[in-house]
């Protein structure tokens, strides 16, 4: 079974669409993240949720938002996509989260072109 | 956060124990130094973590002097599988930071 996943892995898209990325993880785990990497592989937290509550929200347009149903799943939807989003977005879950330090299980990435 | 600065890339050949060092000179008392392995077109994978002195696990070793401004991953008799790129990371939990990371090359 695989302990992180996300859909889609590929999304292609136009500019000004709304697109949203599925987060899945059956680890148990509390927390959750989403992460941006760019073309030149620097890897940036855009958010944590932490039991369902958002614990991080890093300097991230509006047009993203995190949606949490419950403590399993973090799905990311972006509104009006522009180029600048193209890049890999992967998922992530831990055991705890905030001020404690624990290993981050990383899903295999959904990588977003935009045209 | 401490922000961290590791070599943008190294080579090595099969068989060589591999040591990437990160300087990390503004780590908080509260931090933990933590690496990463990310091959391409998948997610990083923890590879080891630790506080102060030596961590060791299966894969690999982590060295942390006494001041803790730096570490060294040691990678022992690297095989083709662990091209890669590693990162390290500081940081006192989830809000971790990664930097650009070190893309390890091993050849034949």
């Amino acid at each position: 079974d695989t302990a992180v996943s996300q859909t889609p892995k590929y999304l292609v898209t136009q500019m000004g669409n709304d697109k949203s990325i599925k987060c899945e993880q059956n680890l148990g785990h509390d927390t959750m993240y989403w992460y941006k990497q760019d073309s030149k592989k620097f890897l940036k937290i855009m958010f944590s949720y932490n039991n369902k509550e958002l614990i991080i929200n890093e300097t991230v347009p509006n047009r993203f938002s995190p949606k949490s149903p419950d403590k399993a799943h973090l799905n990311l939807h972006i509104n009006s996509l522009e180029l600048g989003d193209s890049a890999v977005y992967f998922c992530a879950s831990s055991q705890g989260g905030g001020t404690d330090l624990y290993e981050q299980y990383f899903g295999p990435g959904t990588r977003l072109t935009v045209t | 956060l401490a922000k961290t600065t590791q070599p943008i890339s190294m080579d090595s050949y099969e068989g060589q124990e591999v040591n990437i060092t990160c300087s990390h000179n503004n780590i908080a008392t509260n931090d933990y130094i933590t690496w990463y392995q990310q091959f391409p077109s998948q997610g990083p994978r923890f590879i080891i973590q630790g506080y102060k002195t030596k961590v060791t696990n299966e894969v690999a070793s982590l060295f942390i002097p006494a001041d803790r401004k730096s570490s060294t991953l040691s990678l022992p008799r690297v095989s083709l599988s662990d091209t890669a790129v590693y990162y390290c990371l500081v940081g006192p939990g989830g809000k971790l930071i990664f930097g650009q990371g070190t893309e390890l090359s091993v050849k034949p």
